[in-house]
């Protein structure tokens, strides 16, 4: 069954640094988002991706963070300048066309620690 | 603003037991609902939707939920639980007022299975 990967799966930065996450969606999906959770709290939407441009982004989504399909394969997050309050668990989900599915497709996350 | 509520944070059930996690939901237009499921170490995987039609809606490993709009709740159930059920559940809605099909996830209920 086709999946959705990340890398790494685990991240560990100094305050200040760039670091950019990698995940792979699944080949036919068409719509790409970024979630982040912090540790112990809910899963939280940070941007979606459609047609090579951003479609939504939410207020977490400052300037620090970017994103990028660079191959048309992998789907990337960028954060330029790392603080402590962006160490979190964030996971890349894809999801299709069809208006009658909806459902996102998870990966399974990359821990990003800043210290 | 569309929201997704879990009042519980753990639900206890012993093996071969009934179990419902609970979730209820405030949207603007028609709920698109989904339960996603998060092993430790894993990402989310997906459980179940109700988009439209039969207000009960099965999912994998024996999952159901029951949408009731009177209610706006969506619960998770299973007629007999397995100690390999054991994990994180989060619910979800389609964000309506968003451009795109973002989610907006509850904080999440463990459900502790005991043999």
């Amino acid at each position: 069954e086709p999946e959705v990967t990340q890398t790494p799966s685990h991240q560990v930065t100094q305050m200040g640094q760039e670091v950019i996450l990698r995940c792979v969606p699944i080949s036919n999906h068409l719509y790409f988002y970024w979630y982040r959770q912090i540790l112990g709290q809910k899963v939280e939407f940070l941007v979606s991706f459609y047609n090579n441009e951003i479609s939504e982004k939410s207020e977490i989504f400052d300037d620090q963070f970017s994103v990028e399909r660079p191959d048309g394969s992998n789907f990337t997050l960028k954060i330029r300048s790392t603080k402590l309050e962006d160490s979190a668990m964030y996971f890349c989900a894809s999801s299709d066309l069809a208006i009658s599915s909806y459902e996102q497709y998870f990966g399974p996350g990359t821990r990003l620690t800043v210290t | 603003a569309q929201s997704v509520a879990q009042p519980e944070d753990q639900v206890n059930v012993a093996e071969g037991n009934p179990l419902t996690v609970k979730c209820t939901y405030s949207v603007s237009g028609n709920p698109y609902l989904f339960w996603y499921v998060q092993y430790p170490n894993r990402g989310l995987q997906f459980l179940l939707k109700y988009i439209t039609g039969d207000n009960l809606v099965k999912g994998s490993y024996g999952f159901e939920a029951e949408f009731n709009k009177s209610q706006t709740s969506f619960h998770l159930k299973k007629p007999s639980a397995l100690v390999s059920d054991s994990a994180l559940y989060f619910c979800a809605v389609r964000d309506n007022g968003g451009a795109t099909n973002k989610l907006i996830f509850g904080t999440g209920t463990l459900l502790a299975v005991q043999p």
